[in-house]
Formats: C-alpha cells, structure tokens, sequence
C-alpha cells in the first residue's frame, strides 16, 4: 500500500531564508504526489501536484517540489520565506486513481 | 465551484450517543472522501466514494462508524455509540477526477464528554 512519511513535524526557518519541508513516499507503482497547506483556522487547499509529467513541479505562492524516483522523495521547497507562509503542510499519495493518503504534516514556522 | 460544506460545525456530545455529519460536495465532484484529523496530525483516511459506491473503508475504522452517499450527491457519517477516543475534526473532501485535487470543506469538529 502507498503511504508518505513526512519527516520533521516542526521546522522554523527565518525571513527569507530557504523553506525545506521533507516527504518521501512509498509506493509500488509510480506514484501522484501533492503537496495540501493548512493555514491556521482553515481548510486543507492544493499547493502542486506531481502527475507524472515534469519532475520539477511549480505551485501557488512560489512553492515548488521536485519528484526524484531514485531517493523516493517529494520534498517542497520555497526560496525566501515570507511570514505568511507560516502554515501545517501535509504530503500525500495516490495510485492508480486509488485513495489519496496523507503524512502527518509539518508545521512551518516562521522567524522574524 | 461552490465549495464543499459540512453541517455541523460544531458537535458536542455525551458518551455513548450517536451523532452524524453532513456533506454536501462540489456539485460536479463523483468522488467523495471522508477523514479524521486530530491535533497535530495529518488528515487520516477513513472512506471514500465513487458516486454511490463506498470504494473502500479503512480497515482501522470501528464498526461504529458508517457512511452513505445514497444518490450519489451528498454523504453522512455516522458514528454510534461515541466514545472519547472519537473526539477529531471530521474532514470531507470532493475530488475533481481530472486533476485529482481535492477540495475540503472546512469540517465538522466533534467533542465527546
């Protein structure tokens, strides 16, 4: 079965500095990876997927994700962090137009 | 889209009760999920349907809990006999099938005292 492990369930990082939230998954079959941000109060909403297209994936807010087979990973990144990025981003997983499942997230925090 | 909505909001309950949550999902949307999600964790799958068909459940999930999607357009879930362990937001999502992005509601948080 085809599940994501997201490591680091905190990362604080400063203004500006390099965002790196981790995700790598497992799966049998090539995988669809998506990226969810929970903003404080909110519900989950999209940031990018990977659908087995270019492996280098751009979101919304200047979020982008690269899909690497060979390390099994997925992992997000921003270049400068902004404040408002400050938020619980979750990794998830399908299949074969299987169940999408999700890690158990990582808050980002942000420093001024 | 309209968005996907969820009713009740808000649920306290006693020990014991049964409770159930609605969900209305985008319109256009044939599949239709359900999670669970407690503090501090990710959304944790408990169901999912294809129009009217429950595709799976997770095989974690009580037999308290049931759902249904009757015609196809909106769904309930109900849990029966509510113990503590219950207490979560309930998450309901709709996927639109071509892009595969699902759209949340903005849940129905359950207290069991």
């Amino acid at each position: 079965a085809q599940s994501v492990t997201q490591l680091g369930s905190h990362v604080s990082v400063s203004e500006g500095a390099l965002v790196l939230l981790r995700c790598n998954y497992s799966s049998s079959v090539p995988p669809y990876l998506f990226w969810y941000v929970q903003y404080p109060n909110q519900g989950l909403q999209l940031l990018l997927k990977y659908t087995s297209a270019a492996t280098l994936v751009k979101g919304i807010n200047g979020f982008e994700a690269e899909f690497k087979k060979s390390e099994t990973s997925f992992h997000l990144t921003k270049p400068s962090a902004h404040m408002s990025d400050a938020a619980e981003y979750f990794c998830a997983v399908s299949v074969r137009d299987d169940k999408i499942i999700f890690g158990k997230g990582t808050r980002l925090h942000i420093l001024p | 889209d309209t968005g996907v909505s969820q009713d009740p909001r808000h649920k306290i309950t006693k020990r014991g009760q049964n409770v159930t949550f609605r969900c209305d999902p985008i319109s256009e949307h044939n599949r239709l999920y359900w999670y669970r999600q407690t503090l501090g964790q990710g959304p944790e799958f408990l169901t999912y349907f294809q129009n009217e068909a429950q595709l799976e459940k997770s095989r974690l999930l009580s037999d308290r809990f049931s759902a249904e999607r009757p015609k196809g357009s909106f769904s309930t879930l109900e849990i029966q006999r509510t113990e503590q362990g219950d207490s979560a937001m309930y998450l309901c999502a709709s996927e639109r099938q071509t892009t595969g992005e699902l759209f949340f509601g903005e849940g129905s948080r359950l207290t069991v005292l």
